[in-house]
């Protein structure tokens, strides 16, 4: 109940494309969703977060959409580029935890010139 | 801002050696975080601090493993007799806590021989 489980574990896409990166989760009192890109060794960045009272976010070409009722997140990732090829992670933590997170497994992303 | 610094980047140390690593967190993020990821995984959630307490541990987080933040400031983290299950990418993050997001360091990679 703990896990979030995400999917597809790769994804290749041309340039332009927009590459959907899916997870769900089973614990309905995660309360907040933050997707993080990481780069060969480095450290993951914060690339946007939700929280369930809301049904999608945009930040830039990043876009966030939630399903409250199917307990499902995705990421899409609009005019893609080829410095977007990264590991997308997705994540929760729990409503009134100390806000540690539980990670998803990565989403290995490779765009196409 | 300079982000979240830890040293050292790399670490290579003998099965049974003790090591020690370092974070230092965005200044004014209260919450400090170390997590650990291995090859192909998600990070893992091993232990919390608000200020200079010391708030959750991971079951991850064996008695060889203690972590501490004097002051409220930067942290480490020790690693006693260390084993070759503890390869892996040792992360620390920082927040304000609340729904503001984790920021992550760059890691350090240690290998056990």
């Amino acid at each position: 109940q703990q896990q979030v489980k995400q999917s597809p574990q790769s994804l290749i896409v041309q340039k332009g494309g927009i590459p959907i990166i899916n997870c769900a989760y089973e614990n309905t009192a995660f309360d907040y969703f933050p997707w993080y890109q990481q780069f060969p060794g480095k450290g993951p960045a914060l690339l946007i977060a939700i929280r369930p009272d809301v049904s999608e976010k945009k930040e830039g070409r990043f876009t966030i959409s939630f399903n409250k009722s199917a307990k499902q997140f995705s990421l899409h990732i609009m005019d893609s580029q080829p410095g977007d090829s990264a590991t997308y992670f997705c994540a929760a933590s729990i409503r009134g935890s100390q806000g540690n997170l539980i990670f998803g497994k990565g989403t290995k992303l490779s765009v196409k010139p | 801002d300079t982000g979240v610094s830890q040293n050292p980047r790399h670490k290579i140390t003998k099965r049974g050696q003790n090591v020690t690593f370092r974070c230092d967190p965005i200044s004014e993020h209260n919450r400090l975080y170390w997590y650990r990821q291995t090859l192909g995984q998600g990070p893992e959630f091993l232990t919390y601090f608000q200020n200079e307490a010391q708030l959750e541990k991971s079951r991850l987080l064996s008695d060889r493993f203690s972590a501490e933040r004097p002051k409220g400031s930067f942290s480490t983290l020790e690693i006693q007799r260390t084993e070759q299950g503890d390869s892996a990418m040792y992360l620390c993050a920082s927040s304000l806590g609340g729904f503001r997001g984790q920021y992550f360091g760059p890691g350090t990679r240690l290998t056990v021989l």
